[in-house]
């Protein structure tokens, strides 16, 4: 059995400043865990994926996560927030392999100018 | 080059009405995927097939058939569309299962009025 929990629904901060996103998990195997982002009517893209190897795992566009295996936490994190960072972000737990990956609910990231 | 394509990417139509979805990749993926994200972006898979072979069939009305006449392409039929089918409709391919993620396409939005 396998979920994932996103801690906070919607996240606004200022253009120039640090992002986190907060993510915990659960599962009962060695998970792979991912985060995606999906900007307004679009599709979704995948940022940055942790399948076992470094626990500090570089995505695109300025973003990074850790794996924190004692915390069951993946959470997000950008030093310096973009106008165009402005989008929903999902982090994904999956078993690897076949097993049917699971969503959390999204954060919406805001950012003010 | 797309390489999850979806069509198409509007379809508004009347309940009662039947209607398909397409969806094709060229990354040479061996595993394709069905998601709908609900107005509150909930993201619920549907199907997955493995090279032509359904793997995952969750929960879903059988209105919903999935068919797919090759590994690269992954159709939606929906008969007797309801107003509670109104959603996005996502396809997404990997390479060999969930753990190994996903390419999505840029969605379909349907509508039913």
């Amino acid at each position: 059995a396998q979920s994932v929990t996103q801690l906070d629904s919607h996240v606004s901060v200022s253009e120039g400043t640090p992002v986190l996103l907060r993510c915990n998990y659960s599962s009962s195997y060695s998970p792979s865990l991912f985060w995606y982002v999906q900007h307004p009517n679009k599709g979704l893209q995948l940022l940055l994926k942790y399948t076992s190897a470094a626990t500090l795992v570089k995505g695109i566009n300025g973003f990074e996560a850790e794996f924190k295996k004692s915390e069951t936490s993946f959470h997000l994190t950008k030093p310096s927030a973009h106008m165009s960072d402005a989008a929903e972000y999902f982090c994904v737990v999956s078993g690897g392999g076949y097993q049917k990956v699971t969503f959390g609910t999204g954060t919406k990231l805001q950012v003010i100018p | 080059d797309t390489a999850v394509s979806q069509t198409p990417k509007y379809l508004v139509t009347q309940m009662g009405n039947d209607k398909s979805i397409k969806c094709e990749q060229n990354l040479g993926h061996d595993t394709m995927y069905w998601y709908k994200q609900d107005s509150k972006k909930f993201l619920k898979i549907m199907f997955s097939y493995n090279n032509k072979e359904l793997i995952i069939n969750e929960t879903v009305p059988n209105r919903f058939s999935p068919k797919s006449p090759d590994k690269a392409h992954l159709n939606l039929h929906i008969n007797s569309l309801e107003l509670g089918d109104s959603a996005v409709y996502f396809c997404a391919s990997s390479p060999l299962g969930g753990g190994y993620g996903y390419t999505f396409g840029s969605g379909t939005r349907l509508t039913v009025v």
